[in-house]
């Protein structure tokens, strides 16, 4: 069965600081896919990022960057010199058989970024 | 930008009452999703479709309904809403046929039963 995991409920750090969001996942399915989305306080799911099974790439866009480990299931986030604006809740996310089931979820993070 | 709508955004109602929260996508996605979010944060899901005709039951046992007779629209029905059905309902979409898409999701229907 597919799980996702986000050990970190809320996370507090003051501007400019460096945060890591953690996400472990489990799946016996060799082609799947991961996800990140950010929950703002207005409600709505904004993507943020996919990456493939087989894609071990890291990824770097602006301030944010994503470390994929098959290794050891995870998946982590990376926001560098954070602002205001991070503050959110952030999801990680799972899709099985090449991505055609639902997204599983994991519970999420809170993240405040304090000025 | 995504272009998936959810109405209401807000409803109140009382226990008992019928309630159909409405989704609609402009971007001719074939898989729709309804997720269900308790106030703790976590997502679950409770429907979703394939497509036109095609409707299945999520992980979270839901007394709440759902049909899709076109494919942009996607409505979940509650036959009868009690408090316990109080959350942040949340719809999504997504492109089939290729090797994964995101899902867009639209801004959320916060129901409260009192």
């Amino acid at each position: 069965a597919q799980k996702v995991t986000q050990a970190q409920t809320e996370i507090s750090v003051v501007e400019k600081e460096d945060v890591t969001l953690d996400c472990v996942y489990e799946t016996r399915d060799t082609t799947y896919y991961l996800f990140w989305y950010k929950q703002p306080p207005s409600g709505e799911l904004v993507f943020l990022i996919r990456r493939n099974s087989f894609d071990e790439q890291n990824e770097i866009s602006g301030r944010y960057s994503w470390n994929f480990q098959k290794s050891t299931s995870s998946f982590n986030f990376t926001i560098t010199a954070s602002q205001v604006v991070d503050s959110a809740v952030y999801f990680c996310a799972l899709s099985e058989n090449s991505g055609n089931t639902p997204l599983v979820f994991g519970k999420g993070t809170r993240l405040s970024v304090i000025a | 930008e995504a272009d998936i709508y959810q109405t209401p955004r807000y409803l109140v109602i009382g226990t008992g009452k019928k309630i159909t929260l409405e989704c609609s996508q402009t971007m001719g996605h074939d898989k729709m999703y309804w997720y269900q979010q308790d106030p703790g944060m976590e997502l679950h899901l409770i429907h979703y479709s394939y497509g036109v005709n095609s409707t299945e039951k999520g992980d979270l046992s839901s007394e709440s309904t759902v049909s899709r007779i076109r494919t942009e629209h996607f409505p979940l029905t509650l036959e009868s809403a009690r408090p316990s059905h109080t959350s942040q309902y949340l719809c999504a979409s997504s492109e089939a046929g290729h090797w994964n898409t995101e899902a867009f999701f639209g801004q959320g229907t916060r129901l409260t039963v009192v």
